[in-house]
This record gives C-alpha cells, sequence and structure tokens, in this order.
C-alpha cells in the first residue's frame, strides 16, 4: 500500500533562514508526489507535485521541493523562511483506484513555526 | 480559480441528530472526495466519487453515507451523529484520469454533542 510519513510534528525557524520539512514515502511502482500547506481556518492549497523529470521541483511561494529515490523522501524547502509561512503542511501520495482514478494519501502533517 | 465551497464552516449538532454537509465545485471536475481532518492523524479519506450516482468507499466510511445526484455537488451524510464524528470535514474535487492535484473547500468544522 502506498504511504507517506512526516516524522516531525512541529519544525520551528527563525524569520530568514532555511527551512526544511520532511517527508518519505513508500509506494509500488513510480511515486507521485504531492505538498499541501493549510493556513489556520481555511481549506489545503496545492504547493508543488513530482510526477517525473528533475528532482527539484519549484512551487508556489518560494517552495522547492527535492526529490531522492534512494532515500525515499520527498522533502520541502525553502531558502529564507517568512512569518507567513508559518501553517500546517502536508505531504502526499497518489494512490490509482478503480476506473483509473487518482486519490491521495496523506501524511499526519508537520507544523511550521517562523519566528520573527 | 477552481472554487469548492461548503455549506457550513462551523455546525453543532447533537448526538443522534442526521447531519448533512454540502459541497458544490464550479470546475466540472469529475472526482469529488470527502475527508476528515483530526490532529496528528492527518486527512483520511471517507468517501468519493468519480462520476454522478458513483460512490467508492475510502478508508474510514462507517458511519457516513455521500449523495452525488449533480456532477457539482457532493454531500456528506452522517445518519446518527456520535460525538467520536467532531471533527474538520474537507471536501474536495478533482479533474478526469490525467488530473493530480485536488481543490479544497475551506472546511466544515463539526461538533456533535
Amino acid at each position: 500500500a502506498q504511504s507517506v510519513a512526516q516524522p516531525e510534528d512541529q519544525v520551528n525557524v527563525a524569520e530568514g533562514n532555511p527551512l526544511t520539512v520532511k517527508c518519505t514515502y513508500s509506494v509500488s511502482g513510480n511515486p507521485y508526489l504531492f505538498w499541501y500547506v493549510q493556513y489556520p481556518n481555511r481549506g489545503l492549497q496545492f504547493l508543488l507535485k513530482y510526477i517525473t523529470g528533475d528532482n527539484l521541483v519549484k512551487g508556489s511561494y518560494g517552495f522547492e521541493a527535492e526529490f531522492n529515490k534512494s532515500q525515499t523522501s520527498f522533502h520541502l524547502k525553502k531558502p529564507s523562511a517568512l512569518v507567513s509561512d508559518s501553517a500546517l503542511y502536508f505531504c502526499a501520495v497518489r494512490d490509482r483506484v478503480s476506473g483509473g482514478y487518482n486519490k491521495l494519501i496523506f501524511g499526519a502533517g508537520t507544523r511550521l513555526a517562523v519566528h520573527p | 480559480d477552481v472554487k469548492v465551497t461548503q455549506s457550513s464552516r462551523y455546525l453543532v449538532k447533537r448526538t443522534g441528530e442526521k447531519v448533512f454537509l454540502e459541497c458544490v465545485q464550479d470546475m466540472d471536475h469529475e472526482n469529488m472526495f470527502w475527508y476528515r481532518q483530526d490532529p496528528g492523524l492527518g486527512l483520511r479519506l471517507i468517501y468519493f466519487s468519480y462520476d454522478v450516482k458513483m460512490k467508492e468507499k475510502g478508508d474510514i466510511p462507517e458511519g457516513y453515507s455521500v449523495s452525488r445526484e449533480k456532477k457539482e455537488r457532493f454531500s456528506l451524510i452522517l445518519e446518527s451523529a456520535s460525538t467520536n464524528q467532531t471533527s474538520m470535514y474537507l471536501c474536495a474535487s478533482l479533474g478526469g484520469r490525467s488530473s493530480y492535484e485536488q481543490y479544497f473547500g475551506p472546511g466544515t468544522r463539526l461538533t456533535v454533542t
């Protein structure tokens, strides 16, 4: 079965410092990986995805993620954190269902706190 | 922009009540999903639908049912609400088979007392 793990419940970073939010995956076949962000009292917003190609994927709001097949990881990164980046971040992996449609399996989420 | 709306942001119901959560999307998407979000558990899929009148059980369907009479609308029904169904409920939509990005509504925070 497809799964993702986010090993950290919370990540604390000072504003201006680089940030990393970790995600590891377990899949059969080629992984389709995603990052979503949830700001307080809001639904989830798509940040970026890896389907194939370049291991470094760029997304919204200056975020990027690095796909590492040997380490089965897909860590989210940003070179310089902003206080406004404080939110809940979810890693997800695609799972195929009957009819050839896609659904997502989500990790437990990591809360990012950026301090001024 | 895709817009997914949910009928209520906050809802308080009593144990045993029948509860309807409504979700509407405006992008003619084929697939729609209902999740519940609980701290430390992430998002768990309750039900999904890949066409009108079609539904599939997700990972935690017990205690829930769904209805999709029109393409744009996907309803989640709690037949007899219980306190362990207190949670945040998120609806999402997705295009066809070649689509991967799900679009989420703002969520409904349901409290069952």
